[in-house]
């Protein structure tokens, strides 16, 4: 059975609206959780590191004010893009460690966004 | 930063075997993961590597050569339920980094 699910699968929403994503560990708890963006036949671009009880650690050229995470539980982590556009429209993928040493990692089913 | 290469497709029949090489420059390394990606799907777990040498899982097998910043992929008796995309990726501490994927499509 899945590990790790994501909500909403698919979501289409109007230029400037805000859209939240959540990610949820089924199996166990995560102290940590990865976010990712993949564009159309692309590779997976890692976009932050969610940290429970802590900030997240964007990577270089990520906007943290765009795209805001909040680790609320050892279960659940959310991404909200902000002020959405177009050009934010892209599958958006979380995953969480599988043991410690980071050796695995479990994606979600990811989150298809359309922004009109 | 880090810098992966990985064709970008092969096609095969049922049956066959497929390899798909990845070079890779990093500024760190601890290890080199293979994930499958059917499409609209989510990608899977294969394998990982932290030493040099072949880990064999059933029909996929996996190597690596830290000397040479290598590794191969290997898929045996294919099917056509193997068709998807083949990433690999490199773990520098706790961050995995992506090659661009290679398309692996199976024909009857």
């Amino acid at each position: 059975g899945a590990v790790v699910s994501q909500h909403p699968s698919r979501v289409i929403c109007k230029s400037g609206t805000s859209v939240k994503i959540e990610c949820r560990s089924l199996d166990f708890q995560a102290t940590t959780m990865f976010w990712y963006r993949q564009f159309p036949k692309k590779s997976l671009m890692l976009m932050a590191t969610s940290n429970e009880g802590s900030k997240a650690t964007y990577e270089q050229g990520v906007e943290k004010d765009k795209f805001l995470i909040n680790h609320a539980s050892l279960t659940l982590s959310t991404l909200t893009v902000t002020s959405a556009h177009p050009e934010d429209s892209s599958f958006y993928i979380c995953s969480v460690p599988a043991t410690a040493s980071y050796n695995e990692q479990f994606f979600g089913p990811g989150t298809r966004l359309t922004v009109l | 930063g880090q810098s992966l290469e990985q064709p970008s497709e092969v096609t095969a029949v049922e049956g066959a075997i497929v390899q798909i090489n990845c070079t890779y420059q990093t500024s760190g390394f601890y290890g080199l993961s293979w994930y499958q990606q059917h499409d609209g799907g989510a990608p899977t777990f294969l394998s990982y590597n932290a030493l040099d040498g072949l880990e064999e899982t059933g029909r996929f097998s996996s190597f690596l050569s830290r000397s040479d910043s290598y590794g191969y992929l290997l898929l045996q008796e294919l099917q056509m339920k193997d068709s998807a995309s083949y990433f690999c990726a490199v773990r520098d501490d706790y961050k995995l980094s992506f090659g661009a994927g290679t398309t692996v499509t199976v024909r009857a």
